[in-house]
């Protein structure tokens, strides 16, 4: 079945230590979105990728970072963990922006000790 | 920025009890979507309208957008215990969505 996968599905990692979460989809989507979910809050976009182009959020901090190597995989690169950046971390694809509906992974759950 | 409000922020009812929640934006919106994310999963797209007055249902479910296109609603008739979850309205800009705040629904048996 086509899907979005991401792994790994729980993340430990300390502060400070550089941390990636991976992203792959089989949907053959041209957009792929990272968003940061806390606890009872709504989904926050970080950035998303058109094809190729890299789109960052204006409030995104520096310290998140991204990248897709091929239409299928993307990843997100925290490059100095806070305490807070402990939340969900969601991957999501659209055939294209805008108007298409939104196809969510089950999330990597980051913790930060 | 777009800001998009929803209210309530919890609900508890009844199995069997009607459930509406409301999510209003503080700009026009050229569409918008809706999402169900259950506890502990991942939003799941429900629907999206486009038109200005569009009504769609499914099942039980039954959305509306504004007339000027600033506003929507989701109404749930008797509701079930699976449709406990958080209902998430969603703003369509030119290349992302703008989430609304959400609701929590409890469904009591």
């Amino acid at each position: 079945d086509a899907m979005v996968i991401q792994n790994p599905r729980y993340q430990v990692t300390q502060f400070g230590k550089p941390v990636t979460l991976s992203c792959s989809q089989t949907l053959n989507h041209n957009v792929m979105y990272w968003y940061q979910q806390k606890s009872s809050q709504a989904p926050k976009l970080l950035f998303h990728y058109y094809d190729k182009d890299f789109n960052n959020e204006a409030d995104t901090p520096d310290n998140f970072q991204s990248r897709r190597p091929n239409t299928s995989f993307c990843f997100l690169d925290i490059r100095s963990p806070g305490l807070g950046d402990a939340a969900m971390y969601l991957c999501a694809t659209s055939p294209r922006a805008g108007l298409a509906e939104q196809y969510f992974g089950p999330g990597t759950r980051l913790t930060v000790t | 920025g777009q800001q998009v409000m929803q209210i309530p922020q919890y609900q508890h009812v009844q199995e069997g009890e009607d459930f509406t929640t409301y999510c209003n934006s503080s700009t026009t919106l050229s569409n918008i979507q809706w999402y169900k994310q259950r506890p502990g999963g991942h939003p799941v797209f429900l629907i999206q309208l486009v038109k200005s007055g569009e009504v769609k249902k499914q099942k039980r479910l039954t959305f509306q957008f504004g007339e000027a296109k600033k506003n929507s609603s989701l109404h749930i008739t008797a509701t079930q215990t699976t449709d406990v979850g958080t209902y998430f309205c969603a703003g369509v800009g030119a290349n992302n969505l703008f989430f609304g705040t959400g609701t929590r629904l409890t469904v009591i048996p």
